[in-house]
């Protein structure tokens, strides 16, 4: 178990440009999720996957965020034409679900350590 | 919605001392609560996690309760120390099924001086 993994761990940008950033989960781990942080604020929720199905995304995600988890096990977050509002931590978990393989498991979600993301 | 305070926003204290960190929420109809901790500029550490049907759990110098009926948990971190000087969130999961995202407050930021 060697904990979720980001990548990059930072990123600048100028305006207008595309961004991807990359989550590996923990390995067995059926669920990942996407949050941003922004400074002096909590996360805040972006979606979320089961497997490699999308099963719900909030309102902050804007038709210019993509998130994708092609064979359910690393996910990647596009942000096209970028903003500067964009700027922010943008954090990914994972857990294994409450019932998974006939486990049950307390759902407890493990963080990775971000990426920062700086849109001049 | 739910919503999720952390008061104060800052807390410094003395090495040594025994301390209670706050969270409050709105909606009392919660699956689980978590607590983590967030060193400056880096990823969330789980501490602990309180299921609804539970009243506390222990770790170490950690002790988290959960008062779901009031919407209330406490932090309590025993013999403070200035390794514990972090940013301290809690959040708390709606729903036991498929939807499981948190929902987090803005933080406390403990600071512990020698």
């Amino acid at each position: 178990d060697t904990g979720v993994s980001q990548d990059p761990r930072h990123k600048i940008t100028k305006r207008g440009q595309n961004v991807t950033f990359r989550c590996d989960p923990i390995s067995e781990h059926n669920r990942l999720y996407w949050y941003r942080q922004t400074l002096g604020q909590g996360p805040e929720f972006l979606t979320y996957f089961q497997n490699e199905a999308q099963l719900e995304k909030s309102r902050l995600l804007s038709d210019r965020f993509s998130a994708e988890r092609p064979k359910g096990s690393f996910s990647t977050l596009e942000i096209q034409r970028t903003e500067q509002g964009d700027s922010a931590m943008y954090l990914c978990a994972s857990s294994l679900g409450v019932l998974h393989h006939l486990k049950t498991s307390t759902d407890t979600q493990y963080f990775g350590p971000g990426t920062r993301l700086t849109v001049l | 919605k739910q919503e999720v305070t952390q008061i104060p926003a800052a807390l410094s204290v003395p090495e040594g001392e025994n301390l209670v960190l706050n969270c409050s929420f709105t909606d009392s109809a919660i699956y689980n609560l978590q607590w983590f901790r967030q060193d400056p500029g880096k990823g969330l550490t789980s501490l602990l996690l309180i299921q609804s049907s539970q009243r506390e759990q222990t770790s170490g110098r950690l002790n988290a309760s959960l008062d779901k009926s009031s919407g209330r948990s406490t932090l309590y971190i025993a013999a403070s120390q200035p390794g514990d000087s972090a940013t301290y969130l809690c959040a708390v999961r709606q729903s036991g099924g498929a939807n499981s995202k948190l929902t987090f407050g803005k933080g406390i930021t403990l600071s512990v001086r020698p």
